[in-house]
């Protein structure tokens, strides 16, 4: 079993849809939650980075945890055509021997069609 | 103009041969990290390094090696010994800081011939 699940869809939606994307982990130790959006043949790019349980607003993105369930979430609200992108969440603990490691879902393929 | 620069953005290997990936970074960060993306796999660790002539191996190390030799420049070798090194590179660097999160270059995209 991978340590960070995600449905890689793909996923299409209607213009002005709201979209939730979302994984789930296995390792309790993870602290610290990022959203990245990557565009086709492009580097990811940070999108949301949240500590611990909670949600984070940022324009018409939401991002939650959940550590009980060990479940994060990305919502996007009214979302744009140029919302198309692969999105990955990603998860690292608190420092020591998981400093700086990243581990990675799979990537949701988004696409919202006019 | 600050950021993490890749090059080249595809680079084609014959079989047999060593071939380096190149990334740079004007960011003042002190980590430095490579990860290989396949289709349907996410982003795999290949090495990372948290400071200049240190650097540890991530979760796929074998068939590749890196140095860090200054602060801005964390180049990878993709050997012969990789057998299937068809795949997306993307490096990435963040301060030295755990809480520090990872920002990625453009990525290098390698293909066999």
């Amino acid at each position: 079993q991978k340590e960070v699940e995600q449905d890689p869809g793909p996923l299409s939606v209607p213009e002005g849809a709201i979209v939730s994307l979302n994984c789930t982990y296995s390792n309790s130790a993870f602290q610290y939650f990022m959203w990245y959006r990557q565009y086709s043949r492009k580097g990811p790019e940070l999108l949301m980075y949240t500590y611990s349980s909670g949600n984070k607003e940022d324009g018409r993105f939401t991002a939650q945890v959940d550590k009980s369930s060990k479940y994060i979430s990305l919502f996007i609200r009214d979302s744009q055509p140029s919302d198309s992108a692969t999105y990955l969440c990603a998860m690292r603990g608190a420092g020591g021997t998981s400093y700086g490691k990243l581990t990675f879902g799979q990537g949701t393929i988004l696409t919202v069609h006019p | 103009d600050g950021g993490i620069t890749q090059s080249p953005k595809y680079l084609f290997r014959k079989e047999g041969q060593n071939v380096t990936l190149s990334c740079e970074q004007n960011l003042n960060h002190d980590a430095m990290y490579w990860y290989r993306q396949d289709p349907g796999q996410g982003l795999r660790l290949i090495y990372y390094s948290q400071i200049v002539n240190d650097f540890q191996k991530g979760d796929i190390a074998e068939g590749y090696s890196v140095s860090r030799e200054k602060k801005e420049s964390f180049p990878l070798t993709v050997t012969s010994a990789q057998k299937n090194p068809t795949a997306f590179y993307l490096c990435a660097s963040s301060r030295s800081n755990s809480q520090e999160t990872q920002y990625f270059g453009p990525g290098t995209r390698l293909l066999v011939l």
